[in-house]
């Protein structure tokens, strides 16, 4: 079984929708827990950390759950930019990072 | 926020040659820096973790002597992959830590023929 695993979509959705994506990771002493966005042949670039109260980052809003050691990103009134692949990720400590295979969303006009 | 820089940022080589890739954090000195490699269609995983003036740490499955790294002041680690062969294209991409956030550099694409 995957360390994190994410379905890999694609997401295809219009403008000004809402889209929902979600993980789970297996190692229940995973103590950090981010939400990265990879643009295609391009490196990873942190959209948000995931907070076990959940946290809003404008049209983001990232949940997590540890009881049931999932972690979700909503996305809200999708622009055309926010086209890209979100890359689920979760850390023991602050220095190895598991990566999920990420999430492929094209957002259409 | 931090920036983290690579170099090369594409390289083309013949199969048994030796590719040395270059990472630098460019406003921020970095004990810690991290070496990934991503196959198309795959997640990114972490081949090692360099430490500014001592061995790196190689994951499991990842030769040592096949990537060498050295991480010789707090700014500049480099990745040297050695004797590469087609199965080795790849990219690379390489992270610095600062506080608790791993900024990643720009990434490598390494094509072995």
């Amino acid at each position: 079984r995957k360390e994190v695993e994410q379905d890999p979509g694609p997401f295809n959705v219009p403008e000004g929708a809402t889209v929902a994506f979600n993980c789970t990771y297996s190692n229940s002493a995973s103590q950090s827990f981010f939400w990265y966005r990879q643009d295609c042949r391009k490196e990873p670039k942190l959209l948000m950390s995931v907070y076990s109260s959940g946290n809003e980052d404008g049209r983001f809003t990232a949940q997590l759950n540890r009881a049931s050691q999932y972690i979700s990103l909503l996305i809200r009134d999708s622009k055309l930019s926010d086209s890209a692949t979100y890359l689920c990720v979760v850390s023991q400590n602050t220095d190895k990072l598991i990566f999920g295979t990420g999430t492929r969303l094209q957002v259409f006009p | 926020g931090a920036v983290v820089s690579q170099h090369p940022s594409r390289v083309i080589c013949k199969s048994g040659t030796s590719v040395k890739i270059e990472c630098r954090s460019l406003d921020f000195q970095a004990t810690t820096m991290f070496w990934y490699r991503q196959f198309p269609k795959k997640s990114l995983m972490l081949m090692a973790t360099s430490n500014e003036g001592s061995k790196a740490t190689y994951e499991q499955g990842v030769e040592k002597d096949k990537f060498l790294i050295n991480h010789a002041s707090l700014t500049l680690s480099t990745l040297t992959v050695t004797s590469a062969h087609p199965e080795d294209s790849s990219f690379y991409i390489c992270s610095a830590a600062r506080l608790d956030t791993q900024y990643f550099g720009p990434g490598t694409r390494l094509t072995v023929l």
